[in-house]
């Protein structure tokens, strides 16, 4: 079965600047997540997708970054305007919709975020 | 939220040598995940584990959901099992997960 895509997997851009992020999960997972990880620091939550709806986007700074998940498979993180604080790398992931292991998530690769 | 607690935040071991990372939690949870941070940054699942013990290889873990601890027994360790380990527990109402910060290891030859 194929793990959750992420792209791009780098990208640099200068401050001030707007980026957009793209994950599709593993087929059949309903809920979806993007987590940010600051150099040196586990993952933190910035919002939470069950199928197009959002469970919990109260970590998200909603001044500048926005996502959406339209048809409820993959989704679209977007920054815009880009700070240097936003140097991170952001991931994805998503859990089965049910079962034994339903709570259990699983990661993408990542995009690495540089903003100069 | 749920706080969770990893120990040693650094560990230095030789090849072959065993180890044990813990990681405490402040409260019940209904998931409970190790993951080896490799240096490319992946995040790769080692264990789903609210309760009891698994074994997967030369890793196994234990976690204690009434005194709300988890254990990771690295046993033999390569230089391949370097990287950043992370502890983490559904500490959000919609069952996110909350991480600790990581325990760094660093296998010599």
């Amino acid at each position: 079965e194929a793990g959750v895509a992420q792209s791009p997997r780098y990208k640099i851009i200068e401050k001030r600047q707007s980026v957009a992020f793209w994950c599709n999960p593993i087929s059949g997972h309903a809920t979806l997540y993007w987590y940010q990880q600051i150099l040196g620091q586990g993952p933190k939550l910035l919002i939470q997708f069950q199928n197009n709806g959002v469970v919990d986007d109260s970590q998200l700074p909603k001044d500048r970054f926005s996502a959406e998940r339209l048809k409820g498979v993959d989704s679209t993180l977007k920054i815009q305007p880009a700070k240097l604080e936003d140097s991170a790398v952001y991931l994805c992931a998503s859990n089965p919709p049910g079962g034994f292991t339903f709570y259990e998530q699983y990661f993408g690769p990542g995009t690495r975020l540089t903003v100069t | 939220g749920i706080q969770v607690e990893q120990s040693p935040p650094d560990l230095i071991l030789q090849e072959g040598a065993n180890s044990t990372l813990r990681c405490n939690f402040s409260d019940s949870v209904n998931n409970l995940q190790w993951f080896h941070q490799n240096p490319w940054g992946q995040l790769i699942n080692l264990f789903y584990i609210p309760s009891g013990t698994k074994q997967n290889g030369r890793l196994s873990a234990t976690t204690v959901a009434t005194e709300r601890y988890s254990l990771l027994y690295i046993s033999s360790s390569q230089t391949t099992d370097s990287g950043v380990y992370f502890c983490a527990v559904d500490g959000y109402s919609g069952y996110a997960l909350n991480f600790g910060k990581g325990t760094s290891l660093l296998v010599t030859p």
